[in-house]
């Protein structure tokens, strides 16, 4: 069986800040893993994914998350925040389905002025 | 081009009545998905078709719920004898094929109230 956890439920930053928003998976077969955004009243909107390869990987709106295969971990960071970023983020993971999205609870971003 | 759409945005029903709501995925796409968010348990997968058929039903929660495609497009699903905890946001999406190399692309999702 595989999980995911997203730790905090709600992250605040101010703007121009660091984000950093923590995602810690559980599988048993090599994780897919990614990273969604959803804004209010729409539908989910994929800010980038690891699959293989390069650990390291860019997404839109100038995120970024590193897969650690030690640390189970594919946490999303952003330089500077944006107020534009306030919304709710969802850690997802893919492994061994080829298709279903285990997701996480999510954690809703807040940036002040 | 188009995404994917949903119907109703939002539907408000009385317990113990059934409820249809609608998918229309991207065109082209043979991939289709429902999700259901809630409060309590967060985003949960129920059901994938690839073209008409669907391999995978195993996230539907009970007996009461099912789900059709037809055409290879449109997508139903499908409440019968509504619950209260039924309330959620049913969420559809689409991909070209099935596959974690493939996106899935979500709709904004019909948000179900049941009193």
């Amino acid at each position: 069986a595989q999980s995911v956890t997203q730790l905090g439920s709600h992250v605040s930053v101010s703007e121009g800040a660091l984000v950093l928003l923590r995602c810690n998976y559980s599988s048993s077969v090599p994780p897919y893993l990614f990273w969604y955004v959803q804004y209010p009243n729409q539908g989910l909107q994929l800010l980038l994914k690891y699959t293989t390869g390069a650990t390291l990987v860019k997404g839109i709106n100038g995120f970024e998350a590193e897969f650690k295969k030690s640390e189970t971990s594919f946490h999303l960071t952003k330089p500077s925040a944006h107020m534009s970023d306030a919304a709710e983020y969802f850690c997802a993971n893919s492994g061994g389905s080829n298709y279903k999205l285990t997701f996480g609870k999510g954690t809703l971003l807040t940036v002040n002025p | 081009g188009a995404g994917v759409s949903q119907s109703p945005s939002n539907k408000v029903t009385e317990k113990g009545k059934d409820v249809e709501l609608r998918c229309d995925p991207i065109s082209g796409h043979t991939a289709l998905y429902w999700y259901r968010q809630s409060l309590g348990q967060g985003l949960e997968f129920l059901i994938y078709f690839q073209g008409n058929s669907a391999p995978d039903k195993s996230g539907l929660p009970s007996d009461r719920f099912s789900a059709e495609r037809t055409g290879g497009s449109v997508s139903t699903l499908t409440i019968q004898r509504t619950q209260q905890e039924d309330s959620a946001v049913y969420l559809c999406a689409s991909s070209q094929l099935a596959g974690n190399s493939y996106e899935q692309y979500f709709g904004p999702g019909t948000r179900l109230t049941v009193t």
